[in-house]
């Protein structure tokens, strides 16, 4: 049973790229939240997705998107990259949108220089 | 606000003792969870424990257990006979419609 799966592992980007990254929920979980890291931190929420709509969202801006797909898998976009931007972006899936048992894949590394 | 703070940054133990971990947080919210979670330096998030707020028995798993004082909003974890593979930062979490986590305590286990 594979568990959730983020994909790339590393990535490196300029300011005022676009990025894109990748979630696969753990098999049987409907929902996928996205979770930004920066170093020496703990993870801050940045929204969740369920029946592919956006349904939560942290105090992120509007150049944090998202999206949802009918197989539940889930994309991250960020535009016009910032330095401030780079940091450990993880995802995690849940049956229902509930925290009680979420799953957390081992997360993207992104470096924007 | 919710919030949730993790007071000691670093803390150490040796193999085979115990050591204990503190969190406070902050909610206006009566239903909640409260976790402890795991990030070796595979990065990935591991659940290590969970507690709700509703219960008053304090949850225990295997080595683990916490100490949950709801009127002092204190939400501590306590690993008993440490190992090596217990080094890790671990990430206290308040759990209401999000999880909000604390800053970690970063635990060190010496031989």
């Amino acid at each position: 049973d594979a568990g959730v799966t983020q994909s790339p592992t590393h990535l490196i980007k300029t300011r005022g790229q676009q990025v894109t990254l990748r979630c696969s929920p753990k098999s049987g979980h409907d929902t996928v939240s996205w979770y930004q890291q920066a170093l020496g931190q703990g993870p801050q929420f940045i929204f969740q997705y369920y029946e592919e709509e956006e349904r939560q969202r942290g105090n992120f801006p509007d150049r944090f998107s998202g999206h949802q797909f009918p197989n539940y898998s889930s994309e991250l976009n960020v535009n016009a990259l910032l330095l401030g931007d780079s940091a450990l972006y993880l995802c995690a899936s849940s049956l229902g949108t509930g925290v009680y048992e979420q799953y957390f894949g081992p997360g993207t590394r992104l470096t924007v220089t | 606000a919710q919030t949730v703070t993790q007071s000691q940054p670093e803390m150490s133990v040796q193999e085979a003792e115990t050591v204990t971990l503190s969190c406070t947080y902050d909610t206006s919210e009566s239903d909640y969870y409260l976790f402890w979670y795991k990030q070796p330096p595979s990065r990935q998030m591991i659940l290590v424990i969970r507690q709700e707020a509703y219960k008053q028995q304090n949850a225990t798993e295997n080595r683990f257990s916490v100490n949950f004082q709801k009127a002092a909003k204190s939400f501590s974890l306590k690993i008993s006979d440490s190992q090596l593979g217990d080094a890790a930062m671990y990430f206290c979490a308040l759990g209401t419609d999000k999880l909000i986590f604390g800053t970690g305590t970063r635990l060190q286990v010496f031989p």
